[in-house]
């Protein structure tokens, strides 16, 4: 089955400085990769995705790239403010039918003002 | 507020007890996940239900556990002789068959708060 490897587990970045977070996906048949943000004690929101046919994809000051070939896919913050601490986890998947989430271990960002 | 609601959010029991949660998807989704998260893990699949049937079990849903989507809305999962094992995040997630109609990104799980349970 598939299985996602996401790093750092944690990030400590000043603000205004840029954030990366990096997942590795083990099945080449995963077609969609989303990433969602957890804050302390709440949901998972999320934040961007993307599809397997797409390298790149931005809203704002998050974008994701996607290396089908080296299987594996990045989160970029930019900019990066106190509010946007929180644990992300990126995860993947293959369409069976539907979209089983397979998520990664988690990164918790620290955004120091 | 018309996202994904869970009850209860917070549930302590005594191992060999049976829990039931519940989950109350966005109302015009089909598709229903359940989810287990670990301290200082991702979520992990535990099932999934397109309208009232349930399509797909992990095997780490093991026969304590049941759940069920009565009417094609909301949902429950049972726990059926707790373990200190069971302890975790029970996450329920909803989501829209790609290509029907409706608010929202179709085929985008979108998460409910979750609901806690601690096993002494």
């Amino acid at each position: 089955g598939e299985n996602v490897e996401q790093h750092p587990s944690t990030l400590s970045v000043q603000e205004g400085d840029s954030a990366v977070i990096k997942c590795t996906y083990s099945d080449s048949a995963s077609n969609y990769f989303p990433w969602y943000k957890q804050e302390l004690g709440k949901r998972p929101q999320l934040i961007i995705d993307i599809r397997s046919n797409v390298g790149e994809k931005k809203d704002q000051r998050i974008a994701v790239t996607l290396n089908k070939t080296a299987k594996h896919f990045s989160l970029h913050i930019t900019e990066t403010q106190p509010e946007d601490s929180a644990v992300y986890f990126c995860a993947a998947s293959i369409n069976t039918g539907f979209q089983k989430l397979v998520f990664g271990t988690g990164t918790r960002l620290l955004v120091s003002p | 507020d018309t996202g994904v609601s869970q009850d209860p959010r917070h549930k302590i029991t005594k191992r060999g007890q049976n829990v039931t949660f519940r989950c109350d998807p966005i109302s015009e989704h089909n598709r229903l996940y359940w989810y287990r998260q670990t301290l200082g893990q991702g979520p992990e699949f535990l099932t999934y239900f397109q309208n009232e049937a349930q399509l797909e079990k992990s095997r780490l849903l093991s026969d304590r556990f049941s759940a069920e989507r009565p009417k094609g809305s909301f949902s429950t999962l049972e726990i059926q002789r707790t373990e200190q094992g069971d302890s975790a995040m029970y996450l329920c997630a909803s989501s829209q068959i790609p290509g029907t109609s409706g608010s929202g990104r179709t085929d985008t799980q979108y998460f409910g708060p979750g609901t806690r349970l601690t096993v002494l």
